[in-house]
């Protein structure tokens, strides 16, 4: 079964921190990984996109890293600022046009 | 605008009735997606559109769910008898041409309308 899992399923930081989200998945045949931030009442944001071959994607203070053989996946956040505070939706698509989003990672900076 | 817009942003309806969803896609996307969002969960996929056709209808629940893109621009989806179980936020997306293969293409998510159906 495809299946996309996120952890934590929430998760409090102190400003400036650094954390790291993970996704497992066992979507198959991997096409891409992607990870989106989705602020409340918003449509999530496209962060990061790693196709098989890209092992790490920066965008600014965002780092997905993909580890295609053990099917894991990682976005590290450095210095977080109190805009980081949101969820974290690490999506895998199969294929052509199939996408498996995981539940996200509810994130909460605080001052 | 640039982005994706969607209308209403919220929908309150009774259980039976007819409701209809509207989406603009960013212009020139050729690619639309249609997406159901429960509280606390991930979006999860109804529909996929390349231009005007729906190339995976896979993920619509049942029957009672229609969507549409006559012009290959805006979509509208459908939902006949609503029940307390649609409640949800429906999420649109877009993108240049839809991913095929192992090429990338950044989706554009809507802010979303939230349905109610008491």
């Amino acid at each position: 079964k495809n299946q996309v899992e996120q952890s934590p399923q929430s998760l409090i930081i102190l400003e400036g921190k650094n954390c790291t989200l993970q996704c497992n998945y066992t979507v198959s045949p991997f096409s891409n990984l992607r990870w989106y931030k989705q602020d409340t009442g918003r449509g999530p944001v496209s962060l990061t996109i790693m196709t098989f071959s890209e092992n790490t994607k920066s965008n600014g203070r965002y780092t997905a890293t993909l580890d295609a053989d053990t099917k894991q996946s990682s976005l590290h956040i450095t210095a977080s600022q109190l805009s980081d505070s949101a969820s974290y939706i690490c999506v895998v698509s199969a294929g052509f046009n199939k996408f498996y989003f995981g539940s996200g990672t509810k994130l909460n900076v605080k001052p | 605008g640039a982005g994706v817009s969607q209308t209403p942003s919220n929908k309150v309806t009774e259980k039976g009735k007819y409701v209809e969803l509207r989406c603009d896609p960013i212009s020139g996307h050729t690619a639309l997606y249609w997406y159901r969002q429960s509280l606390g969960q991930g979006p999860e996929f109804l529909i996929y559109f390349q231009g005007t056709g729906a190339a995976d209808d896979s993920g619509l629940p049942n029957d009672r769910f229609f969507a549409v893109r006559p012009e290959g621009s805006v979509s509208t989806l459908k939902i006949q008898r609503t029940e307390r179980g649609d409640s949800a936020v429906y999420l649109c997306a877009s993108s240049l041409t839809g991913t095929s293969g192992r090429k990338t293409d950044t989706q554009y998510f809507g802010p979303g309308t939230r349905l109610t159906v008491l």
